[in-house]
């Protein structure tokens, strides 16, 4: 597509539920990333793809979040039992190769 | 490790007065940096960039940011802002490796007063 594409944009979810975003990344994009912006927080780095697989899942905060990445395209990142600190923008990325960066429009997660 | 700071979170500025946005790395290597906006409510969009070659990069909307080895600097620039650049505005910087992962810096607020 023109660019990346996330799904839902906007999410409210009840305490304890499991949750899933997508991410669609520019066409040809080889390389994906997850990002949480918190409010009032910084950008934090979660985990990339290149291709398939994560060789980085360092900033995965729990092991209530995990990621996939089928096809070297689309990408689902699942957060399970929810809590209030999981609310938050979650931002997709994607680049070939080492070069510009391109963001989705993200993913507002809301838990309730 | 890589590592961004921005000293200001918040700058207000007067409609069509100049800006200037600090930025400051650590990077062991030549860094690839980049000045994203993002605006109220929306993603992130890449204003410049920087990878090799002349240290003063020219961006969308009328910015531009200068690199400066000796500083481990990239500031942003603006000669006359306008209203509609009131935003929040991330320095980044991506090493060569690790996935060109960015690391982001806090970010600057930037308010335009009429």
């Amino acid at each position: 597509g023109a660019g990346v594409s996330q799904s839902p944009s906007n999410k409210v979810t009840e305490k304890g539920k499991d949750v899933e975003l997508r991410c669609d990344p520019i066409s040809g994009h080889t390389a994906l990333y997850w990002y949480r912006q918190s409010l009032g927080q910084g950008l934090e780095f979660l985990i990339y793809f290149q291709g398939n697989s994560a060789p980085d899942k360092s900033g995965l905060p729990s092991d209530r979040f995990s990621a996939e990445r089928t096809g070297g395209s689309v990408s689902t990142l699942t957060i399970q039992r929810t809590q209030q600190e999981d609310s938050a923008v979650y931002l997709c990325a994607s680049s070939q190769g080492p070069g510009t960066i391109y963001f989705g429009e993200g993913s507002w997660l809301t838990v309730v | 490790a890589q590592s961004v700071t921005q000293p200001d979170i918040h700058i207000t500025v007067s409609e069509g007065a100049s800006l200037e946005l600090r930025c400051n790395y650590s990077y062991g290597a030549t860094p690839y940096l980049f000045w994203y906006v993002q605006s109220p409510g929306q993603g992130l969009q890449l204003l410049l960039k920087y990878f090799s070659g002349d240290t003063l990069v020219q961006g969308i909307k009328g910015f531009e940011a200068e690199f400066k080895r000796s500083q481990s600097s990239f500031n942003l620039r603006k000669p006359s802002v306008h209203w509609s650049d009131a935003a929040e505005y991330f320095c980044a910087v991506a090493g060569g490796n690790a996935g060109n992962m960015l690391t982001f810096g806090g970010g600057t607020r930037l308010m335009v007063k009429p």
